[in-house]
């Protein structure tokens, strides 16, 4: 099956830094990845839309200014998030689904932990 | 995007059939259900995805009844490596993808 990979996997980071977050197709292509984020021992929420060669868009309440980000090519989407805090940490998780042929999965990957001192 | 509703929490044994049941009553016309799996710090993984009466595969199986109100998917005999976090979702299928709207999701808990 389809195959949805993240860098890193955690990473900390100290108050006020920034950090970028990979996610990458690796045997297929997608011109849309998705990004979502999950507090503990909640669902998944959805924070943006990634368009190949476009804009993000963002979903209501998540700072477009906060959460960079772009999607260079059709196989890459990278999610920086700038000037972090304590409230940023969460796991975050993007999602792609192949542009050709039925769009019958959704592919997850496998999540990147983020903690914010 | 039609809203769902699980069960917060079932509880099984090993061996044991299990039905989760999602209600979507607001479920358009070109909306599709599908079931998603999540183990602790990992992306969800599909498991099924279905439109009306019954799919099937190695995993599990889907039964829509003809209002397509509501779904329940069916685990047939659970292992403890079957305890997760089951999603319900409810959108339309679109070329390139679409935004999913997560409910709250059932914390399924197989024991000996």
């Amino acid at each position: 099956g389809a195959v949805v990979s993240q860098h890193p996997s955690w990473v900390i980071c100290k108050s006020g830094t920034s950090v970028k977050i990979e996610c990458r197709s690796l045997d297929f292509q997608a011109t849309t990845m998705f990004w979502y984020r999950q507090f503990p021992k909640q669902s998944l929420m959805l924070m943006a839309t990634s368009n190949e060669g476009s804009k993000a868009t963002y979903e209501q309440g998540v700072e477009k200014d906060k959460f960079l980000i772009n999607h260079a090519s059709l196989t890459l989407s990278t999610l920086t998030v700038t000037s972090a805090h304590p409230e940023d940490s969460s796991f975050y998780i993007c999602s792609a689904t192949p542009f050709t042929g039925p769009s019958y999965e959704q592919y997850f990957g496998p999540g990147t932990r983020l903690t914010v001192t | 995007l039609a809203k769902t509703t699980q069960p917060i929490s079932m509880d099984s044994y090993e061996g044991q059939e299990v039905n989760i049941t999602c209600s979507h009553n607001n479920i358009a016309t070109n909306d599709y259900i599908t079931w998603y799996q999540q183990f602790p710090s990992q992306g969800p993984r599909f498991i099924i995805q279905g439109y009306k009466t019954k799919v099937t595969n190695e995993v599990a199986s889907l039964f829509i009844p003809a209002d397509r109100k509501s779904s329940t998917l069916s685990l047939p005999r659970v292992s403890l490596s079957d305890t997760a976090v089951y999603y319900c979702l409810v959108a339309p299928v679109t070329g390139g993808g679409n935004k999913l709207t997560f409910g709250t999701g059932t914390q399924l808990k197989v024991e000996l």
